[in-house]
């Protein structure tokens, strides 16, 4: 299948300090990312949906100014965590259906582990 | 947001046995998803169900698509060590604004003894 990389794999920061988290899909290209959290012993919540070239959406009670997102190209969106604080602390995973597939077919990242001092 | 209902919430099976988990859900979906997520990573999907009443199988897993749309179940036979981890179901929409979205459930976790 599809390869999606998501970099860094964890992060700890001071309160206070944005996060970047990247995504990037390998071998394919993705004109939507989807971004996801996941706090301990939970499910995944889907947070927003980045479109390449235009504004993201976001789920609702997610942020927009604190959850910035990014989709720059069709291979890369990132998320960043401004003014993050301890409740930020969560697994991150952003998920990415090729262009050429239907959206059925989602493709997840190894996921990203912030903590948050 | 909206959740579906997985059950069970845990098992815990010899090694051998058969497993069955479930998902149902208030609302329609076009697709439903099984994905297995072992600690620390993302999960990986091991079965898509595209059609109601569809069953498919992949390996020692088999999954069926309800015929009303709200509800799926997995499968697993033989079940052997590595089949430990968290499995979770997803609907998804495929129009519309929700066009994409996965919706998850709660997640069954598999702990296989030996």
């Amino acid at each position: 299948g599809a390869v999606v990389s998501q970099h860094p794999s964890r992060v700890i920061c001071k309160s206070g300090t944005s996060v970047k988290i990247e995504c990037r899909s390998l071998d394919f290209q993705a004109t939507t990312m989807f971004w996801y959290r996941q706090f301990p012993k939970q499910s995944l919540m889907l947070m927003a949906t980045s479109n390449e070239g235009s504004k993201a959406t976001y789920e609702q009670g997610v942020e927009k100014d604190k959850f910035l997102i990014n989709h720059a190209s069709l291979t890369l969106s990132t998320l960043t965590v401004t003014s993050a604080h301890p409740e930020d602390s969560s697994f991150y995973i952003c998920s990415a259906p090729p262009a050429s597939a239907a959206y059925n077919e989602q493709f997840f990242g190894p996921g990203t582990r912030l903590t948050v001092l | 947001g909206q959740q579906l209902n997985q059950s069970p919430q845990s098992m815990f099976i010899q090694e051998g046995e058969d497993v069955s988990m479930n998902c149902t859900s208030s609302s329609i979906f076009n697709t439903w998803l099984w994905y297995k997520q072992d600690p620390g990573e993302g999960p990986v999907l091991l079965i898509a169900l595209y059609k109601a009443g569809e069953l498919t199988s992949n390996g020692r897993l088999t999954a069926q698509f309800g015929i009303t749309r709200k509800d799926s179940f997995l499968n697993i036979s033989a079940s052997i060590p590595s089949d430990v981890g968290i499995y979770f179901c997803a609907g998804q929409l495929t129009g519309g604004t929700s066009y994409g979205k996965l919706t998850f459930g709660q997640g069954t976790i598999l702990t296989v003894h030996p």
